[in-house]
């Protein structure tokens, strides 16, 4: 079955950066794109960006541009997402997330989740 | 960016009972396609977000068919017939029409 296995969690002091990596197995790596969503403690999701291992192009965020890298390795079915010039507002859960992607095309919703990773920055 | 507003912040139903959550964007997610670019997720304590409904009203596989999503353009709603309680959870919707995509705050469902 798909399965999705994140790093673990991370403690970061604040202006450091953070690389979480995202283990794909049970489908054709290539064929389907990968978001990343995180979520403050207690707080709502929020969609950083996305990658398409095949080609690795990469769609960020806004908010995020310039701060954060997706990256893959299709030699291990791993994606990764650097954060840079991490805050204290960083401090979440983040998740990756596979695009239910088909012959005509992506579709940017999410399905399923890995079990998501801890970032806390604190000084 | 779409912003996408839930309705209520927390709602508490009686088992059997009917739980509504509803779903407003800030702008049409309806395609040229007569699509809905409109997803629903729920997401149980310690857990990640699980896909429920996407296409507006499509339910996803597995998904218990007391679980219903309705609604075109900008109001959409998220029903649940027959409330049981393993469907205590935090409800979102994700609209997928433009990027950034962005959810609703959640709604989070308990049992009266």
């Amino acid at each position: 079955q798909v399965q999705l296995v994140q790093s673990g969690a991370e403690v970061k002091k604040p202006g450091a950066s953070v690389k979480v990596s995202c283990k794909a197995s049970g489908y054709s790596f290539t064929t389907y794109s990968m978001h990343w969503v995180r979520q403050a403690p207690g707080q709502g999701l929020e969609w950083m960006g996305r990658i398409n291992p095949s080609g690795g192009s990469t769609y960020y965020a806004p908010k995020f541009q310039g701060r954060v890298t997706m990256t893959r390795d299709t030699s291990t079915s791993t994606v990764y997402m650097d954060l840079s010039s991490l805050r204290s507002e960083d401090t979440a859960v983040y998740y990756c997330a596979r695009d239910p992607c088909s012959d005509g095309g992506c579709y940017n919703w999410f399905d399923p989740w890995g079990q998501g990773t801890l970032v806390t920055v604190s000084s | 960016d779409i912003v996408m507003t839930q309705s209520p912040d927390s709602l508490a139903v009686s088992l059997g009972e009917r739980a509504t959550i509803n779903c407003k964007s800030s702008q049409s997610v309806l395609y040229i396609n007569n699509k809905n670019y409109l997803a629903w997720y729920q997401q149980k304590p310690g857990q990640p977000p699980k896909l429920l409904i996407y296409w507006a009203s499509t339910r996803e596989s597995g998904v218990p068919d007391r679980f219903s999503g309705s609604g075109s353009r900008t109001d959409f709603t998220l029903t649940i017939s027959s409330l049981q309680a393993e469907d205590v959870a935090v409800y979102y919707c994700q609209q997928y029409y433009s990027g950034p995509y962005t959810f609703g705050q959640g709604t989070k469902l308990e049992i009266k």
